[in-house]
């Protein structure tokens, strides 16, 4: 059974400084990979989303990556804001048609 | 376009009454889910449609019942109501109904409460 996990389950960051965020997943075997945001009461927002067959993806000063043989993808998030503070989930498409989650980690960036 | 709807916003049930969540989406999608969202647990698949007339179960699928007998509309039916079903309940959709997926979007979420 594919288990995700994302650590830390937070994180609290002064404003400017580059992040990384972390997803690590069991089973290799995917067809892709997706970051979302979810802001507090609201629904989810696709951010990124990587297909197996790629190793990165970025849109503007966000870039994810996905390793396949190490089981890990990351988010960094460049020079960030007190507006980057949510919750941001990974969540991977395995070998049917089903996402499976991870349970998020909550960024705070302080003023 | 509205995107992905969900009604209503919030709902109180005693145990034991049934309901319909209500979601729509006017992208014409293939690919439609229904996820719950608890602390601790994070999203968790409930089921999920690959298009108009299929349906399949997902990590949670007990105690709810769905259909999808047009491509816009995926309602989920709580049969019988229990504390345990309170939670956050959230649509999704995607353009694609085969492998691999893509890119997917939310609505805004049901809040569930059950007495």
């Amino acid at each position: 059974k594919q288990e995700v996990t994302q650590i830390p389950a937070a994180l609290s960051v002064p404003e400017g400084e580059n992040l990384v965020l972390n997803c690590s997943f069991t089973d290799s075997a995917i067809y892709n990979l997706q970051w979302f945001r979810q802001d507090p009461g609201k629904g989810l927002t696709s951010l990124l989303l990587i297909q197996s067959s790629q190793r990165e993806q970025t849109s503007g000063r966000l870039n994810a990556s996905l390793d396949k043989s190490s089981g890990r993808s990351t988010l960094y998030i460049a020079a960030s804001q007190p507006g980057d503070s949510a919750t941001y989930l990974c969540a991977l498409q395995g070998g049917s048609e089903k996402l499976v989650f991870g349970k998020g980690t909550k960024l705070t960036v302080n003023p | 376009n509205a995107g992905v709807t969900q009604t209503p916003k919030f709902q109180v049930l005693k145990t034991g009454q049934s309901m319909t969540l209500q979601c729509a989406q006017d992208m014409n999608h293939e690919y439609m889910s229904w996820y719950r969202q608890d602390p601790g647990m994070g999203l968790r698949l409930i089921h999920y449609s690959v298009g108009a007339g299929i349906t399949d179960q997902g990590e949670v699928p007990n105690g709810y019942n769905v259909s999808r007998s047009t491509t816009e509309d995926f309602p989920l039916r709580l049969l019988s109501a229990a504390p345990s079903q309170t939670s956050v309940y959230f649509c999704a959709s995607s353009p694609r109904g085969t492998s691999p997926l893509t890119e997917q979007f939310f609505g805004p979420g049901t809040r569930l409460t059950v007495l």
